[in-house]
């Protein structure tokens, strides 16, 4: 089975400033997706960014980027110029690509981001 | 697209009642997920459908729990009978492959 680890509970950062969030998993598939959700006091589960297992280049989505090492089996999530909205809950979360009744969503314990104005 | 469409947003029912809660997958999507967060075992898998068929529903917790998918466009999720332990948020996601999206949930409080 395939398990998401965030090792950060909390980061604090200065709103326009710069914030990494880790994730690490553990998987013996060569092929999956992996996935940033944020989740704010409204609760609604929002995707931020996804990557496929596949691919070399990292995604990008706007100020959300991801830094995706394969060998190290890292996820992690980089928010330029932080927002006082970009405070939430972000979850990593990991998906199989190979179905079989594996699609649902391996998710880690989350990371409680707080901007700082 | 109006997204995933859970109701009711809130529940708040008594021990031992049955409950319904309800999901509107996007248009479009083949793979419904039923999912349930709570503060101390974070976010879990309960069950998803492929093409209204069940695939994996080793996350039920207990027989008190199902799911039904009769078309393509509403699930449910089932509760009977309701447990104080039971209370938490349960979130409704669809997709094709790749990325899932989310429902606004559903607090769930047995008293």
């Amino acid at each position: 089975a395939q398990t998401v680890t965030q090792s950060q509970p909390e980061m604090s950062v200065q709103e326009a400033e710069t914030v990494t969030l880790s994730c690490t998993y553990d998987t013996s598939e060569s092929d999956y997706y992996l996935f940033w959700y944020k989740q704010p006091p409204s609760r609604q589960m929002i995707l931020v960014i996804r990557q496929e297992a596949y691919k070399q280049q990292n995604a990008t989505e706007n100020r959300f980027s991801v830094n995706f090492q394969k060998a190290a089996k890292s996820f992690s999530l980089k928010i330029s110029d932080s927002q006082l909205g970009d405070a939430a809950m972000y979850f990593c979360a990991y998906r199989s690509r190979h179905g079989g009744g594996a699609d649902g969503l391996t998710f880690g314990k989350g990371t409680h981001l707080i901007i700082q104005p | 697209d109006a997204g995933v469409i859970q109701s009711p947003r809130h529940e708040v029912t008594e021990m031992g009642q049955e409950v319904t809660l309800r999901c509107k997958p996007i248009s479009g999507h083949d793979y419904l997920f039923w999912y349930r967060q709570t503060m101390m075992r974070g976010l879990e898998l309960l069950i998803y459908f492929n093409n209204n068929v069940p695939i994996d529903d080793s996350g039920m917790p207990e027989d008190r729990f199902s799911a039904k998918m009769p078309n393509a466009s509403f699930s449910t999720l089932k509760i009977q009978p309701s447990e104080p332990r039971d209370s938490a948020v349960y979130f409704c996601a669809s997709s094709r492959q790749g990325g899932q999206y989310f429902g606004a949930g559903t607090r769930l409080s047995v008293l």
